[in-house]
């Protein structure tokens, strides 16, 4: 099955700096891909996503990138702030909603 | 719409008895799954249904867990008999068009 790699597990930065989570993923059929984010006690919810044809995706500070080829993508966040700070987790799925599988999470702290 | 909704928010039971978690999906969204949060595991998929029907429930840990999906509408996640390790966050999300939409979890503790 499915299996997805996420790192680090854990991301300190200094406001206003970047921060790069990265993700790998083992089947090649996979052709969605979504970033969550997980505010403390809240539930995990959408921030950007990226579909396998194409390669990279811009929303105000954040980006995604996808390589197929080597089956990785990452998330990028640039000019980072406090409220950032959160659990944000990779997912991949087979797209149309089939099985949905999550990395392990990364938790960023976005220093003021 | 009101999203994804989840009861009871909390739940504290004793060890060895049934808890039953429901999960009422977005109107529209033919997959639903359940996600269990815990600090060692992260997000572990659990089971999934495609229009009412388990699809993948090779997650559910143990024959102590089952779902059930009686209509569009609501699903439940039950465990039976309960233990300690049972406890976590249970989510359920309903999807369409790969997009997960996260109920507000149920955090279940068992003593």
């Amino acid at each position: 099955g499915e299996n997805v790699e996420q790192h680090p597990s854990t991301l300190s930065v200094q406001e206003g700096d970047s921060a790069v989570i990265k993700c790998t993923y083992s089947d090649s059929a996979s052709n969605y891909f979504p970033w969550y984010k997980q505010e403390l006690g809240k539930r995990p919810q959408l921030i950007i996503d990226i579909r396998s044809n194409v390669g990279e995706k811009k929303d105000q500070r954040i980006a995604v990138t996808l390589n197929k080829t080597a089956k990785h993508f990452s998330l990028h966040i640039t000019e980072t702030q406090p409220e950032d700070s959160a659990v944000y987790f990779c997912a991949v799925s087979l797209g149309g909603g089939f099985k949905t599988i999550f990395g392990a999470g990364t938790r960023l702290f976005v220093k003021a | 719409d009101a999203g994804v909704i989840q009861s009871p928010r909390h739940e504290v039971t004793e060890m060895g008895q049934e808890v039953t978690l429901r999960c009422k999906p977005i109107s529209g969204h033919d997959y639903l799954f359940w996600y269990r949060q815990t600090m060692m595991r992260g997000l572990e998929l659990l089971i999934y249904f495609n229009n009412n029907v388990p699809i993948d429930d090779s997650g559910m840990p143990e024959d102590r867990f089952s779902a059930k999906m009686p209509n569009a509408s609501f699903s439940t996640l039950k465990i039976q008999p309960s233990e300690p390790r049972d406890s976590a966050v249970y989510f359920c999300a309903s999807v369409k068009r790969g997009e997960a939409f996260f109920g507000q979890g149920t955090r279940l503790t068992v003593v």
